[in-house]
């Protein structure tokens, strides 16, 4: 069963540091998530990406933030300078279509900020 | 701007029924999710309601009452590996689902 894939696992990084989170869709899917979830709380959203342009974005998603399909099968995050409150669970997800009936999450990435 | 309530914990006997409940206020309505999220682990989708009315799926049932903003997840003949959290989430005018803070059920022998 195809299912969406996250690099790397968790990610360790100092304060002021730059970190890309990666992600492998499903290959037939064409609209992209991320989301962040910090311990203890629930999931937010925080961007959506379709036909190489950000569709929508959150409060959260400042200018620290910005995604990128750099090619047909990678989309990441990139965080530019990590704060501490940054630390959370980063999830990348898809979907065939943006009405669709779900999204298919990926296992995540856990980043922890020093 | 949108609300989403439900309890945050709930606990029930193996092979009992339970019924998890989600109140919502939206700014328009384009279906609910319920979602169950184990530790450490990704969401993973259980069902989806945009009409009013039970979805059955197995062991799970979904209810909608877009009237009412009130949705409630049915779990029957439960199992241990049921222990997890359960995201209610919302699809208000936009397509971005909006998650509940998530109740943790848990479920004992």
């Amino acid at each position: 069963e195809p299912e969406v894939t996250q690099t790397p696992s968790h990610q360790v990084t100092q304060m002021g540091q730059e970190v890309i989170l990666r992600c492998v869709p499903i290959s037939n899917h064409l609209y992209f998530y991320w989301y962040r979830q910090i311990l203890g709380q629930k999931v937010e959203f925080l961007v959506s990406f379709y036909n190489n342009e950000i569709s929508e974005k959150s409060e959260i998603f400042d200018d620290q933030f910005s995604v990128e399909r750099p090619d047909g099968s990678n989309f990441t995050l990139k965080i530019r300078s990590t704060k501490l409150e940054d630390s959370a669970m980063y999830f990348c997800a898809s979907s065939e279509s943006q009405g669709g009936r779900e999204q298919y999450f990926g296992p995540g990435t856990r980043l922890t900020v020093t | 701007g949108q609300n989403i309530d439900q309890p945050t914990e709930m606990t029930a006997t193996e092979g009992a029924i339970v019924q998890i409940n989600c109140t919502y206020q939206t700014s328009g309505f384009n279906g609910l999710f319920w979602y169950q999220q184990h530790a450490g682990e990704a969401p993973t989708f259980l069902s989806y309601n945009v009409l009013d009315g039970l979805e059955e799926k197995g062991r799970f049932s979904s209810f909608l009452s877009r009237s009412k903003g009130y949705s409630y997840l049915l779990l029957k003949e439960l199992q241990m590996k049921d222990s997890a959290s359960y995201l209610c989430a919302v699809r208000g005018g936009s397509y971005i689902p909006t998650f509940g803070r998530g109740t943790s059920l848990i479920v004992h022998p």
